[in-house]
Parts: structure tokens; sequence; C-alpha cells
């Protein structure tokens, strides 16, 4: 079976601080990891994804993750936070074999002047 | 380019009623993907369709359907409302089949909710 272990259901860092969300993954195959970005009252965009290439993987808006194949992570970072970047966080998983999502439960992100 | 759009954004039903969301993919997209999104939760997959036919589905009970239209838009269909079934109901496509791994995308979502 396949799954997103997102650790801290929130997140606060200081406007400037580094953005770390955690992602622990299980899969059974190589798998394909994405972060998605959900603003209040809107659907998900994609931050970023991983799909066997490099393993430093940067998206929009200043992010970046790595897959770390022997810790089974694919943590979401950013050096420095804005303001703009509080919402929710989503990590998922397919597989190489097909095209069904696991979301993660999600980290929400403050930002504190 | 029009991205996903999805009817109506808001929703109220009782128990047991019978609900019909729809979603129009983006231009291009032939598969659509629905997923059912509760408070505090992250997306669960419901299922995908692609030209017109169901392949993949996740735990989700029969009352749950859908359908896919020649043009590619789709509607997710509840039967017999549970207190349970209410979320936000998420509607994502993209381009190509089950072994295209292109970006999905989202659309604002349809806010259900039963009394």
């Amino acid at each position: 079976a396949q799954s997103v272990t997102q650790l801290g259901s929130h997140v606060s860092v200081s406007e400037g601080a580094l953005v770390l969300l955690r992602c622990n993954y299980s899969s059974s195959v190589p798998p394909y990891l994405f972060w998605y970005v959900q603003y209040p009252n809107q659907g998900l965009q994609l931050l970023l994804k991983y799909t066997s290439a490099a393993t430093l993987v940067k998206g929009i808006n200043g992010f970046e993750a790595e897959f770390k194949k022997s810790e089974t992570s694919f943590h979401l970072t950013k050096p420095s936070a804005h303001m703009s970047d509080a919402a929710e966080y989503f990590c998922a998983v397919t597989l190489s074999t097909g095209n069904q999502f696991y979301f993660g439960t999600g980290t929400s992100l403050t930002v504190i002047p | 380019e029009t991205g996903v759009t999805q009817s109506p954004t808001h929703l109220i039903k009782t128990r047991g009623q019978q609900v019909t969301l729809r979603c129009s993919s983006q231009s291009g997209h032939n598969t659509v993907s629905w997923y059912q999104q509760a408070l505090g939760q992250g997306p669960q997959f419901i299922f995908q369709y692609y030209r017109e036919e169901e392949n993949g589905r996740g735990n989700f009970p029969p009352r749950f359907s859908g359908l896919q239209f020649p043009n590619y838009s789709s509607e997710l269909n509840v039967n017999a409302l549970e207190l349970d079934d209410s979320a936000l109901y998420l509607c994502a496509s993209k381009a190509g089949g089950l072994w295209d791994y292109n970006e999905q995308f989202f659309g604002p979502g349809t806010r259900l909710t039963v009394l």
C-alpha cells in the first residue's frame, strides 16, 4: 500500500525564517511524489513534483524538496518565509504504474510578521 | 485558456437525498479525477475517468458514481446522502491517460453540506 505521512499538522514560522514541512512516504515501488498548496476556499495548486529524475526538485514560489530514498522522505523547504506562504500544504504520492494520488493530512503553515 | 471549473460552488442537501456535481475539464484534458476532502483532511481519491470510462476507483461505496461526456466534462453523483458525505469535492483534470504523468489541475471545488 502507498501512503504519505506529514509530521506536524500546524507549523508556525517568522517572516524571513526557514520553512520546513515534513513528508515521509511508504511505497512498495518507486514513487512519484508531489507537493500541493491550498489557499482558503481554493483548489490545489502544484508546487513541485519528483518523477525519478533529479533528487533535488525546485518548484514555484521559491520552494524546493529533496527526495531521500534512504529516509523515505520528501521534505519541503523554503529559505525565507513570506506572508503570502500562509496556506495548507499537502504531500501526495502516486505509483509508477497508476494514477491514484494518495494525499497526506496536510500541514497548515502560519507566517508570523 | 480556461482552467478546471466546478458547479455549484456550494450545496446544501438533507440526508437521503441525491446530488449531482459537475466539472468542466481544462481545454485539451481528457482525464478527470474526483476527490473528497473532509474538513481538516487531505483529499481522498474517489475515481478517475478516461475516455468516458472509469479506470480507477478508491475506497468509496457504489452510491458514488460518475460520468464523463464526449467533451471530457464530468459528473459526480452521490445517492442516499449521509451526514459524513459533507465535504469539499474536488475535480482534477489532466492530459493523457493512465500512463501519462502529466500534471493534474484542480478546480476550486464544490462544498457539500448534508443536514
